[in-house]
């Protein structure tokens, strides 16, 4: 099984707002990844996840704020978010052992619409 | 820096006849290479990957790619298209391995596959 799950599909936030999206895999896999895609371009990483601690920030804003609670999880919540945020936010999961060449498996990503 | 070249935006191909869709890289060391394809409104889904060992390497529904040291390339092919296969097409290769664990993927542009009837 190699399935990645997210929740919501689709989500339309005000800036004010605050919501979270979920990611969920039971692969056994400790590395976990949010990416950032916008339409017709490839991802963009934003946090990588190892043994349930923050490994990589690629300079994202601070109003993503990414929580992993324990090896199958991965939340990312967003607050005060902007208009250009708005794109199809995807997680990923892979074994995190060093030295392995290990494949992500991508979730089917979440919809987020900023208004 | 680790990069992945994706020449084509679009390919065209008539249904039954072969596709071929490139992609060339640029490593320092061993390239850990990585095909990747996208159906409108979905996540990425894993095709393939290259680590080792022959150059030929097959992948999930019909796929396959050929990696070429001299060449730097990595093309992704399949004998027959179907209507089915249209979707966007992401080559990757996999920076070097990451000091905590986990890897960190540098994806190309991306091409986009029209397969018609």
């Amino acid at each position: 099984d190699t399935e990645v799950t997210q929740t919501p599909k689709h989500l339309v936030m005000g800036m004010t707002n605050k919501k979270s999206l979920k990611c969920e895999q039971h692969m056994g896999h400790r590395a976990m990844y949010w990416y950032k895609q916008k339409a017709k371009k490839p991802p963009e990483l934003m946090f990588v996840y190892s043994y349930e601690k923050l490994s990589i920030n690629e300079s994202v804003p601070s109003r993503f704020s990414p929580e992993c609670p324990n090896s199958s999880l991965l939340n990312l919540h967003l607050h005060a978010l902007q208009p250009e945020d708005s794109a199809l936010y995807l997680c990923a999961s892979s074994q995190a052992r060093a030295g392995a060449q290990e494949t992500q498996y991508f979730g089917p990503g979440t919809r987020l619409l900023v208004l | 820096a680790q990069s992945v070249a994706q020449p084509e935006d679009q390919v065209n191909v008539a249904e039954g006849n072969p596709l071929t869709v490139k992609c060339t890289y640029s490593v320092s060391g061993n390239p850990y290479l990585f095909w990747y394809v996208q159906y409108p409104n979905r996540g990425l889904q894993f095709l393939l990957k290259y680590i080792t060992g022959d150059n030929l390497v097959k992948g999930s529904y019909g796929f396959e790619a050929e990696f070429n040291k001299s060449q730097t390339s990595f093309h992704l092919k399949k004998p027959s298209a179907l209507v089915s296969d249209s979707a966007l097409y992401f080559c990757a290769v996999r920076d070097p391995i990451l000091t905590g664990g986990g890897n960190k993927l540098t994806f190309g542009t991306g091409t986009q596959l029209k397969v018609e009837l």
